[in-house]
């Protein structure tokens, strides 16, 4: 079954600390994942995206690895800001139609603390 | 910011009422999304749309119904509401995207503000 799964469910952490989140699935044939922010009550906002061959992708203090062999993908924030208080989205997309079927995971719920 | 809008941003109604959330876009994309999403929870697909006279249903039984008569706007209909119905309601559109490697396509979705729709 394609799956996607995401931890920690939340994390709180202090302004200008470092944080990383996870993303583990299980979505086969790939295609590519993406990382998404979504603030409370809008709409998600496409942070990267990588294909297999792409180890690493980086968007500002964004910076997502993947490791297709362990179907594995980590997204590291570095010096948090308040702005940053957002739920993060793993999506991973097949390669078995040319929809590209998206699969979610919940998300990671990251508050940052002044 | 993706030129995607949603109206209404949030809307109370009551059982048995017939509502429409519109969804509009001025990129110019074929493809067209609704999602459905409960806090905390992931996205679901419910409906897509290729480009115009083009709808299908996505992955989660959903009763409502789409249109698309015009590349720009994709509505979304439930004729007859009911509290199982409340939830937020995402409106996504894509671009092909950059890139075609072995199969794999770069294809970025954008997605409107949502709609929070409460049935009481």
């Amino acid at each position: 079954k394609n799956q996607v799964e995401q931890s920690p469910q939340s994390l709180i952490i202090l302004e200008g600390k470092n944080c990383t989140l996870q993303c583990n699935y299980t979505v086969s044939p790939f295609s590519n994942l993406r990382w998404y922010k979504q603030d409370t009550g809008r709409g998600p906002v496409s942070l990267t995206i990588m294909t297999f061959s792409e180890n690493t992708k980086s968007n500002g203090r964004y910076t997502a690895t993947l490791d297709a062999d362990t179907k594995q993908s980590s997204l590291h924030i570095t010096a948090s800001q308040l702005s940053d208080s957002a739920s993060y989205i793993c999506v991973v997309s097949d390669r078995g139609s040319t929809l590209g079927r998206l699969y979610f995971g919940r998300g990671t719920q990251l508050t940052v603390w002044p | 910011e993706a030129d995607i809008y949603q109206t209404p941003r949030y809307l109370v109604i009551g059982t048995g009422k017939k509502i429409t959330l519109e969804c509009s876009q001025t990129m110019g994309h074929d493809k067209m999304y609704w999602y459905q999403q409960d806090p905390g929870m992931e996205l679901h697909l419910i409906h897509y749309s290729y480009g115009v006279n083009s709808t299908e249903k996505g992955d989660l039984s959903s009763e409502s119904t789409v249109s698309r008569i015009r590349t720009e706007h994709f509505p979304l209909t439930l004729e007859s509401a009911r509290p199982s119905h409340t939830s937020q309601y995402l409106c996504a559109s894509s671009d092909p995207g950059q890139g075609k490697l072995a199969g794999a396509r770069k294809e970025t979705q954008y997605f409107g503000p949502g709609t929070r729709l409460l049935v009481l």
